[in-house]
């Protein structure tokens, strides 16, 4: 059964720092590309970050760049977020979410698997 | 970018109803197109890949039609599991652009 379990959300005051994880099992976890999606309280979904299967390549929202990282661990079936210079407009649920392929190149390319998400709040 | 517009933003329709859901990107993205159902403090589920594939497990009351700009989720028969917010999302680049989303209540 494919798992993921995303961690480390909180509150965090405006310039601050985070580093979400979320650990997969019940897949090969190298051989998908993994995202972040993200959703601010009562509002749609947005695709912010995502990373090839080897990490090779990564790819990001205009929203986050500079600000944002994506990496993972393969040897550890782990995701990571790595969130700097927060705003208030970053507050929302975190998910991440599991890719059908090894790439986010163009094709019929969809988010089979999605964590619970983990909340982050940046406020003062 | 491309940008996703889905309409209606809501709707409301009684079980039994059949209900239609539109989404239009900005340009031509071929059948690179996704729909998901969220319900209320969970995780989206990814209903239609592929603009008209329908995902495993997933009730064939759900359909998706369309392609280039242009597509259309179908509920055929709506189920009180239904009511839901459903989205689109685009993948024929990154960003993978969502619609702002549909929100489905009850009449």
């Amino acid at each position: 059964e494919v798992q993921l379990v995303e961690s480390g959300g909180g509150l965090v005051q405006p310039g601050g720092s985070l580093r979400l994880s979320c650990t997969a099992s019940g897949f090969t976890f190298r051989s998908y590309a993994m995202s972040w999606v993200r959703q601010a309280p009562g509002k749609g979904l947005e695709w912010v970050l995502g990373i090839s299967g080897t990490g090779g390549n990564t790819y990001n929202a205009d929203s986050v760049k500079g600000r944002f990282i994506i990496s993972r661990d393969n040897s550890k079936d782990t995701l990571y977020l790595q969130m700097d210079s927060l705003r208030a407009e970053d507050t929302a649920i975190y998910y991440c979410a599991k890719d059908n392929g090894p790439t986010m190149v163009r094709g019929i390319a969809y988010f089979d698997f999605w964590g619970q998400g983990t909340p982050v709040t940046v406020s003062s | 970018d491309i940008q996703m517009t889905q309409s209606p933003s809501s709707l409301s329709a009684s079980v039994g109803d059949r209900v239609t859901i539109t989404c239009r990107a900005s340009q031509s993205i071929s059948n690179f197109l996704n729909w998901y159902q969220q319900k209320p403090g969970k995780a989206p589920k990814l209903l239609i890949y592929g603009a008209s594939s329908l995902q495993s497990g997933v009730p064939s009351r759900f359909s998706g039609s369309g392609s280039r700009a242009d597509f259309t989720l179908t509920i055929n028969s709506l189920q009180p599991e239904d009511f839901a917010t459903y989205y689109c999302q685009q993948s024929y680049s990154t960003p993978r652009t969502f619609g702002q989303g549909t929100k489905v209540e009850i009449k």
